[in-house]
């Protein structure tokens, strides 16, 4: 899975309570993502980050809030969870948008996913 | 929204037979990547095809893309049974990456 791995792998929660899921990766890349992903709609884009520090939102981004304090750490929290977040949630990872020698590195890479519960 | 749609939702063949696989979105994009993913495990990147190429291939996977309808294809030649999994494409656009629904390949050995 590319050097990135993903903690908890499995999670039940009750409603109400904050959730912190953890993204690690040893690629040393400048982007990443996470998702949701639910039967029905694919993938969906929570939030990604572009840098340390610097995140922004994607397509389902509230209820959801990140943080990156570190090149190889992205977080993801669920203040207070509710059950319409019961979903597996994936990290993923790239170089970046852009081309370069004609290789195009807007490429993702995929953790192995974090199932969620909220009872 | 969802922008890519992949179609058929299902599809089951014999080992050996050719897998297509259809994928539509609605504006403009960088690129088109095609996605497999096994059950219960995370996706993996197939192949990535620019706005301005027409086709692509890598080992037994041709790729077309088709921007006048908006379109893509995913061709998987001599399927084997490993071939099973969910195919996901997703159009890149000023990263913003948005993934269809998937199509289900099973291959029957």
């Amino acid at each position: 899975d590319a050097g990135i791995t993903q903690s908890p792998r499995h999670k039940v929660t009750e409603t109400g309570t904050p959730v912190t899921l953890r993204c690690h990766q040893t690629e040393n890349h400048r982007y990443m993502y996470w998702y949701r992903q639910d039967p029905g709609h694919g993938l969906r884009l929570i939030h990604y980050s572009y840098g340390v520090k610097d995140t922004d939102k994607g397509e389902v981004s509230d209820g959801y809030s990140v943080s990156r304090s570190k090149t190889e750490d992205f977080l993801l929290t669920l203040e207070s969870a509710t059950s319409s977040q019961t979903s597996v949630y994936f990290c993923a990872i790239s170089v970046g948008p852009g081309l370069a020698g004609g290789i195009d590195y807007n490429e993702q890479f995929f953790g192995p996913g974090t199932r969620l519960t909220v009872l | 929204s969802q922008q890519g749609e992949e179609d058929p939702q299902a599809l089951s063949i014999q080992e050996g037979e050719n897998a297509t696989m259809n994928c539509s979105y609605k504006t403009s994009i960088n690129n088109l990547q095609w996605y497999r993913q096994n059950s219960g495990r995370g996706l993996v990147h197939l192949i990535l095809i620019r706005s301005n190429e027409r086709e692509k291939h890598s080992g037994r996977l041709r790729v077309t893309l088709d921007t006048s309808k908006k379109s893509s294809s995913l061709l998987i030649t001599a399927s084997r049974a490993a071939d099973t999994a969910s195919y996901f494409c997703a159009t890149f656009n000023n990263n913003d990456m948005r993934f269809g629904a998937g199509t289900r390949l099973t291959v029957k050995p």
